[in-house]
């Protein structure tokens, strides 16, 4: 089993739409958590970290399911700009370095 | 210049050429590391880096070899490629080894192997 799973997508939607991706995540000793954004052939970028109260950031709203182990990203309103692929990223303790999932990709369509 | 920095932005080499690609961060973190994405994959860890230490090799072949002069300085030598090393190589550094804040990654260096 992967420890970071995510489901590839495409997710095509259109402009205006509401959007989630969920991510699983399989060792509990996970700590930090953020999702990346990364768009075509260019380098990955920290959309948002998520805390365990969930935290939102304009249209973006992310939550931590410790028990379940899972994370989740929710985008409101969704733009032609949103289109990228969004990297589910876990930190666990004790760890050199972080796990990344394969990323979920969105398409937004006009 | 801030953030993360990589050069080049893109390299062609033939398989017997030697070239070395480079990272340097300006955020004064102590933690930096060697990533490859190949096309529709996930990234892929190759070496980790903490205070200029080498810390981690995620079994990398050894055409592909890390220097590490400095916490703020990252190099990857490469020689006698193969076509399949063909791919994105990113930089990230982090305030600390793990991430535990995320990390920082440079816009990374396309490399096709010819």
């Amino acid at each position: 089993r992967k420890e970071v799973e995510q489901d590839p997508g495409p997710f095509n939607v259109p402009e205006g739409a509401t959007v989630a991706f969920n991510c699983t995540y399989s060792n509990s000793a996970s700590q930090s958590f953020f999702w990346y954004r990364q768009d075509c052939r260019k380098e990955p970028k920290l959309l948002m970290s998520v805390y365990s109260s969930g935290n939102e950031d304009g249209r973006f709203t992310a939550q931590l399911n410790r028990a379940s182990q899972y994370i989740s990203l929710l985008i409101r309103d969704s733009k032609l700009s949103d289109s990228a692929t969004y990297l589910c990223v876990v930190n666990r303790q004790g760890r050199r370095a972080l796990t990344f999932g394969s990323g979920t990709r969105l398409q937004v369509q006009p | 210049e801030t953030g993360v920095t990589q050069t080049p932005r893109h390299l062609v080499m033939g398989m017997t050429n030697k070239k070395s690609l480079k990272c340097e961060q300006h955020l004064g973190h102590n933690a930096m590391y060697w990533y490859k994405q190949s096309a529709k994959k996930p990234l892929e860890l190759m070496f980790v880096y903490n205070f200029k230490e080498q810390t981690e090799n995620n079994s990398v072949p050894s055409r592909f070899s890390p220097e590490c002069p400095n916490s703020s300085h990252l190099f990857l030598h490469l020689h006698t490629l193969q076509p399949e090393d063909s791919a994105l190589y990113l930089c990230a550094s982090s305030q600390e080894i793990g991430g535990s804040y995320g990390y920082t990654f440079g816009s990374g260096t396309r490399l096709t192997v010819v």
